[in-house]
């Protein structure tokens, strides 16, 4: 049984590129969650999906960012015209519920590294 | 936001049991106390998770007070792989996601 499954481990954009991040979860998952990880700093929670729907994006930039998680294939976080500000490691992970529902934790995947230069 | 605090870094020597403690005066009577941990430049693993009773899995031990005000993860016999940063997280009823905080750093020492 797979794990949380992220690609590409690491990733290099030029300023203005865009940068694609994507997240296979668990089998049997139906959550996929977003966090960021700036360097030296807590993770960050961005965006929370379900299948096809966007359930809470309240951690996400208003600006630039954006995720999806269709009905067939892996969630993506994508982001538009990446600055240096956005590097970081980015992590995915899945759950059969949401936290508040009770007794349901996160499996994590290994995160992407992404480096703007 | 968080509902937890947890001392900053904490040292612990090779062999010997760790002791990460953690207040969350405020938990209410359906939420349950999560302890994961993060390894350097890894994605955070989870360790073990309660809701009153004391838990213990291969990884670690969880107690957790009578009370519920606060809980102590037990890593009976630390090992260098053992340092990492640790993060007691409460889960909000009716929360969309898991809030971390800062954590304690452990660093096992040989």
């Amino acid at each position: 049984n797979a794990g949380v499954m992220q690609n590409p481990r690491h990733l290099v954009r030029r300023r203005g590129q865009e940068a694609r991040l994507r997240c296979s979860p668990m089998k049997g998952h139906s959550h996929v969650y977003w966090y960021r990880q700036l360097p030296e700093e807590g993770l960050k929670f961005m965006v929370y999906l379900q299948k096809e729907n966007i359930i809470d994006e309240s951690g996400m930039p208003k600006e630039r960012f954006s995720a999806e998680f269709p009905k067939e294939g892996p969630s993506i976080l994508r982001i538009q015209q990446v600055v240096r500000g956005d590097s970081a490691a980015y992590f995915c992970a899945s759950s059969r519920a949401t936290p508040g529902q009770g007794n349901y934790g996160y499996t994590f995947g290994s995160g992407t590294r992404l480096t703007v230069v | 936001d968080a509902k937890t605090t947890q001392p900053t870094s904490m040292d612990c020597a090779e062999g010997r049991a760790a002791n990460l403690p953690c207040n969350h005066s405020t938990i209410s009577g359906n939420e349950y106390v999560y302890w994961y941990r993060q390894i350097h430049s890894q994605g955070p693993q989870y360790i073990i998770h309660g809701l009153k009773n004391n838990e213990t899995n291969e990884m670690a031990s969880l107690i957790i007070t009578e009370d519920r005000k606060s809980s102590t993860l037990i890593l009976p016999h630390a090992t260098l792989r053992d340092t990492a940063v640790y993060y007691c997280i409460v889960s909000q009823t009716g929360a969309n996601n898991l809030f971390f905080g800062t954590g304690t750093r452990l660093t096992v020492i040989p």
